[in-house]
Protein backbone atom coordinates (compact mmCIF):
# COMPACT_ATOMS: atom_id res chain seq x y z
CA UNK A 1 0.00 0.00 0.00
CA UNK A 2 0.87 3.77 -0.17
CA UNK A 3 0.83 4.47 3.67
CA UNK A 4 2.36 3.44 7.12
CA UNK A 5 0.19 0.22 7.79
CA UNK A 6 0.17 -1.14 11.18
CA UNK A 7 -1.17 -4.27 12.61
CA UNK A 8 -3.40 -5.30 14.37
CA UNK A 9 -5.65 -2.52 14.48
CA UNK A 10 -6.99 -3.65 17.99
CA UNK A 11 -5.72 -5.95 20.70
CA UNK A 12 -7.02 -6.97 23.76
CA UNK A 13 -4.87 -9.01 26.21
CA UNK A 14 -4.83 -9.57 29.89
CA UNK A 15 -2.17 -8.46 32.16
CA UNK A 16 1.18 -10.23 32.39
CA UNK A 17 1.12 -11.32 28.59
CA UNK A 18 3.29 -10.83 26.32
CA UNK A 19 2.35 -8.55 22.94
CA UNK A 20 3.87 -7.85 19.29
CA UNK A 21 2.77 -4.50 17.32
CA UNK A 22 4.04 -4.62 13.65
CA UNK A 23 4.67 -1.47 11.45
CA UNK A 24 5.02 -1.45 7.83
CA UNK A 25 6.63 1.89 6.87
CA UNK A 26 6.11 3.58 3.27
CA UNK A 27 8.57 1.90 0.66
CA UNK A 28 12.06 3.56 0.62
CA UNK A 29 11.90 5.47 4.23
CA UNK A 30 14.46 4.50 5.55
CA UNK A 31 13.63 6.30 9.17
CA UNK A 32 10.94 4.59 11.06
CA UNK A 33 9.53 5.66 14.86
CA UNK A 34 7.31 4.38 17.33
CA UNK A 35 5.36 6.53 19.30
CA UNK A 36 2.36 6.05 22.10
CA UNK A 37 -0.93 7.98 22.53
CA UNK A 38 -2.88 7.92 25.74
CA UNK A 39 -6.02 9.40 25.75
CA UNK A 40 -6.16 12.98 25.71
CA UNK A 41 -2.42 13.33 25.23
CA UNK A 42 -0.34 14.11 22.27
CA UNK A 43 2.09 11.51 20.75
CA UNK A 44 4.77 10.03 23.22
CA UNK A 45 8.56 9.27 21.08
CA UNK A 46 9.29 6.02 22.40
CA UNK A 47 12.27 5.16 19.26
CA UNK A 48 13.65 5.59 15.92
CA UNK A 49 15.51 3.15 13.87
CA UNK A 50 17.58 4.94 10.99
CA UNK A 51 17.57 1.39 8.54
CA UNK A 52 18.28 -1.59 10.86
CA UNK A 53 19.66 -0.16 14.05
CA UNK A 54 18.05 2.06 16.93
CA UNK A 55 19.33 5.25 16.37
CA UNK A 56 17.58 6.59 20.04
CA UNK A 57 15.57 4.64 22.04
CA UNK A 58 15.89 7.17 24.64
CA UNK A 59 11.41 7.22 24.77
CA UNK A 60 11.02 3.26 25.49
CA UNK A 61 9.30 3.60 29.27
CA UNK A 62 11.40 0.75 30.22
CA UNK A 63 12.77 -2.57 29.77
CA UNK A 64 9.46 -4.52 29.33
CA UNK A 65 9.94 -2.52 25.86
CA UNK A 66 11.20 -3.18 22.63
CA UNK A 67 11.72 -3.33 19.58
CA UNK A 68 13.34 -4.18 15.97
CA UNK A 69 13.58 -3.55 12.62
CA UNK A 70 16.02 -6.80 11.32
CA UNK A 71 15.82 -6.43 7.34
CA UNK A 72 15.30 -2.41 7.46
CA UNK A 73 11.67 -2.01 6.66
CA UNK A 74 9.13 -3.70 8.60
CA UNK A 75 8.96 -3.14 12.68
CA UNK A 76 7.97 -4.57 15.54
CA UNK A 77 7.82 -3.77 18.94
CA UNK A 78 7.52 -5.87 21.49
CA UNK A 79 6.31 -5.66 24.99
CA UNK A 80 6.47 -7.79 27.82
CA UNK A 81 4.50 -8.70 30.95
CA UNK A 82 1.94 -6.07 29.74
CA UNK A 83 0.54 -3.68 32.43
CA UNK A 84 -2.70 -1.76 32.65
CA UNK A 85 -0.64 1.61 32.23
CA UNK A 86 0.35 0.24 28.94
CA UNK A 87 -2.98 0.50 27.56
CA UNK A 88 -2.98 3.57 24.78
CA UNK A 89 -2.76 4.11 21.15
CA UNK A 90 0.86 2.74 19.39
CA UNK A 91 1.94 4.77 16.41
CA UNK A 92 4.11 4.13 14.00
CA UNK A 93 5.99 6.73 11.39
CA UNK A 94 8.07 6.77 8.89
CA UNK A 95 10.26 9.63 6.95
CA UNK A 96 12.19 9.64 3.85
CA UNK A 97 15.86 10.55 4.01
CA UNK A 98 17.07 12.48 1.37
CA UNK A 99 21.38 12.11 0.90
CA UNK A 100 21.50 11.79 4.44
CA UNK A 101 19.46 14.42 5.48
CA UNK A 102 16.13 13.67 7.23
CA UNK A 103 13.30 15.69 5.44
CA UNK A 104 11.22 16.19 8.62
CA UNK A 105 7.68 15.56 8.07
CA UNK A 106 6.63 12.15 9.86
CA UNK A 107 4.01 9.98 8.27
CA UNK A 108 1.77 8.42 10.31
CA UNK A 109 -0.12 4.94 10.20
CA UNK A 110 -3.79 4.50 11.65
CA UNK A 111 -2.27 2.75 15.05
CA UNK A 112 -2.75 0.05 16.99
CA UNK A 113 -4.62 0.16 20.15
CA UNK A 114 -3.92 -1.83 23.00
CA UNK A 115 -6.17 -2.56 26.11
CA UNK A 116 -4.38 -4.62 28.77
CA UNK A 117 -7.25 -5.87 31.23
CA UNK B 1 15.51 19.38 25.85
CA UNK B 2 12.48 20.28 23.25
CA UNK B 3 9.27 21.20 24.30
CA UNK B 4 5.79 22.55 22.52
CA UNK B 5 3.15 24.30 24.43
CA UNK B 6 -0.45 24.34 23.10
CA UNK B 7 -2.04 26.58 25.69
CA UNK B 8 -6.16 25.98 24.18
CA UNK B 9 -7.33 22.59 25.18
CA UNK B 10 -10.54 23.78 23.17
CA UNK B 11 -11.13 26.21 20.61
CA UNK B 12 -14.72 27.11 18.84
CA UNK B 13 -15.11 29.01 15.80
CA UNK B 14 -18.54 29.79 13.76
CA UNK B 15 -18.37 29.06 10.39
CA UNK B 16 -16.54 31.37 7.95
CA UNK B 17 -14.44 32.89 10.72
CA UNK B 18 -10.98 33.19 10.88
CA UNK B 19 -9.45 30.46 13.42
CA UNK B 20 -6.18 30.65 15.26
CA UNK B 21 -4.62 27.18 17.77
CA UNK B 22 -2.14 28.50 19.30
CA UNK B 23 1.75 27.07 19.92
CA UNK B 24 4.50 27.93 21.57
CA UNK B 25 8.21 25.95 21.28
CA UNK B 26 11.28 25.27 23.23
CA UNK B 27 14.15 23.84 21.33
CA UNK B 28 18.23 24.28 21.44
CA UNK B 29 19.01 26.41 18.37
CA UNK B 30 17.00 26.72 15.33
CA UNK B 31 13.62 24.53 15.14
CA UNK B 32 12.06 22.60 12.51
CA UNK B 33 8.22 23.31 13.41
CA UNK B 34 5.39 21.19 11.98
CA UNK B 35 1.24 20.55 12.53
CA UNK B 36 -0.44 17.79 12.05
CA UNK B 37 -4.40 16.90 12.10
CA UNK B 38 -6.11 14.31 13.47
CA UNK B 39 -9.32 12.86 12.75
CA UNK B 40 -11.25 10.10 15.03
CA UNK B 41 -9.83 7.17 14.97
CA UNK B 42 -7.59 8.13 11.71
CA UNK B 43 -3.62 8.51 12.17
CA UNK B 44 -1.96 11.87 12.17
CA UNK B 45 -1.94 13.75 9.34
CA UNK B 46 1.09 16.57 8.07
CA UNK B 47 -0.35 19.92 7.54
CA UNK B 48 2.68 22.19 7.19
CA UNK B 49 6.05 22.66 8.35
CA UNK B 50 8.67 25.53 8.92
CA UNK B 51 12.19 24.83 8.46
CA UNK B 52 14.17 28.58 7.58
CA UNK B 53 12.69 31.35 4.81
CA UNK B 54 9.76 32.89 5.00
CA UNK B 55 7.92 33.38 8.36
CA UNK B 56 4.83 32.46 6.98
CA UNK B 57 4.07 28.83 5.73
CA UNK B 58 1.17 27.41 3.93
CA UNK B 59 -0.30 24.20 4.18
CA UNK B 60 -2.50 22.07 3.14
CA UNK B 61 -6.38 22.58 2.88
CA UNK B 62 -5.87 26.30 3.05
CA UNK B 63 -4.03 26.42 6.48
CA UNK B 64 -1.11 28.70 7.37
CA UNK B 65 1.09 29.07 10.36
CA UNK B 66 3.26 32.13 10.98
CA UNK B 67 6.46 31.39 12.97
CA UNK B 68 7.88 34.39 15.35
CA UNK B 69 10.86 33.24 16.90
CA UNK B 70 11.23 36.20 18.97
CA UNK B 71 7.49 34.92 21.02
CA UNK B 72 9.46 31.23 20.13
CA UNK B 73 5.37 30.86 18.73
CA UNK B 74 4.17 29.22 15.58
CA UNK B 75 0.26 29.38 15.45
CA UNK B 76 -2.15 27.60 12.80
CA UNK B 77 -4.86 29.97 11.15
CA UNK B 78 -7.22 29.74 8.68
CA UNK B 79 -8.71 32.55 7.03
CA UNK B 80 -12.40 31.16 6.90
CA UNK B 81 -13.09 28.22 8.61
CA UNK B 82 -15.04 24.76 7.60
CA UNK B 83 -17.28 22.44 9.31
CA UNK B 84 -15.05 19.87 8.01
CA UNK B 85 -11.94 21.71 9.72
CA UNK B 86 -13.41 20.21 13.45
CA UNK B 87 -10.57 17.86 14.42
CA UNK B 88 -7.87 17.79 17.22
CA UNK B 89 -4.38 19.76 16.15
CA UNK B 90 -1.13 18.58 17.14
CA UNK B 91 2.00 21.32 17.00
CA UNK B 92 5.56 19.65 16.48
CA UNK B 93 9.45 20.81 17.82
CA UNK B 94 12.65 18.93 16.62
CA UNK B 95 16.00 20.50 16.53
CA UNK B 96 17.51 21.91 13.08
CA UNK B 97 20.51 20.54 14.09
CA UNK B 98 21.95 17.97 16.06
CA UNK B 99 21.31 14.28 16.55
CA UNK B 100 18.05 14.46 17.49
CA UNK B 101 15.57 13.48 14.36
CA UNK B 102 11.96 12.52 16.41
CA UNK B 103 9.29 14.95 16.79
CA UNK B 104 7.99 16.43 20.19
CA UNK B 105 4.69 17.12 20.19
CA UNK B 106 2.11 19.06 21.75
CA UNK B 107 -1.33 17.58 24.45
CA UNK B 108 -3.31 18.74 21.52
CA UNK B 109 -6.25 21.06 20.27
CA UNK B 110 -9.67 20.05 19.78
CA UNK B 111 -10.62 22.26 17.13
CA UNK B 112 -14.98 22.53 16.88
CA UNK B 113 -16.51 24.50 13.97
CA UNK B 114 -20.02 25.19 14.21
CA UNK B 115 -22.68 25.23 11.25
Amino acid sequence: GAGVSQTPSNKVTEKGKYVELRCDPISGHTALYWYRQSLGQGPEFLIYFQGTGAADDSGLPNDRFFAVRPEGSVSTLKIQRTERGDSAVYLCASSLTVAGANTGELFFGEGSRLTVL
Amino acid sequence: AQSVAQPEDQVNVAEGNPLTVKCTYSVSGNPYLFWYVQYPNRGLQFLLKYITGDNLVKGSYGFEAEFNKSQTSFHLKKPSALVSDSALYFCAVRPFSGSARQLTFGSGTQLTVLP
